[in-house]
């Protein structure tokens, strides 16, 4: 079976400061991460895989396996970072898992 | 082509009805898949398919969710006999695939269900 969790509903945070969202996931294999984006009224979409270990809106994802985390994190956030982040795993089938999501706020 | 597009995009019905909605995904993209998702919570898989092919099925998706995707291009997902505990965001979401990799899903906007 697979799991993913996201601990915090709710992130809060004035601009420039740092962003951390966590995501614990349970798979037994090799997983494929994601962090998934929805911004105010706009359709669900891919932010970042961790295969592809690049930055996206200065947002970056690290897999840890011992840790089976992969948490988001960006240095500085902006007020446009504003949106619900959903982290998703793929472990045999092709079908993902997605987590409960978390609600970002970046205050001014 | 400007995305996946989902019909309607709300939907309200009574309680015992039968529902349908259409996902039309990226006309290139062969994998197609729905979702559903309640308040407070990410998408919840039902079905995939590959081409016309539907592939998997979610064990929680009961026998009164049925989908086709006929041709291998457009989808439909119906509910029958539809219950209040039905109401949700149906999305649908597709992507171009040859291999086990997921590649990356796009997603329509959603059908918006609320039962009475």
């Amino acid at each position: 079976a697979q799991r993913v969790t996201q601990p915090e509903k709710l992130l809060s945070v004035f601009k420039g400061a740092p962003v951390e969202l966590k995501c614990n996931y349970s798979y037994s294999g090799s997983p494929e991460l994601f962090w998934y984006v929805q911004y105010s009224r706009q359709r669900l979409q891919l932010l970042l895989r961790h295969i592809s270990r690049e930055s996206i809106k200065g947002f970056t994802a690290d897999l840890n396996k011992g840790e089976t985390s992969f948490h988001l994190k960006k240095p500085f956030a902006q007020e446009e970072d504003s949106a619900m982040y959903y982290c998703a795993l793929k472990g045999g089938s092709y079908i993902p898992t997605f987590g409960r999501g978390t609600s970002l706020i970046v205050h001014p | 082509d400007t995305g996946v597009s989902q019909d309607p995009r709300h939907k309200i019905t009574k309680r015992g009805q039968n529902v349908t909605f259409r996902c039309d995904p990226i006309s290139e993209h062969n994998r197609l898949y729905w979702y559903r998702q309640t308040l407070g919570q990410g998408p919840e898989f039902l079905t995939y398919f590959q081409n016309e092919a539907q592939l998997e099925k979610s064990r929680l998706l009961s026998d009164r969710f049925s989908a086709e995707r006929p041709k291998g291009s457009f989808s439909t997902l119906e509910i029958q006999r539809t219950e209040q505990g039905d109401s949700a965001m149906y999305l649908c979401a597709s992507s171009w695939g040859t291999s086990g990799r997921l590649v990356e899903q796009f997603f329509g906007p959603g059908t918006r269900l609320t039962v009475l």
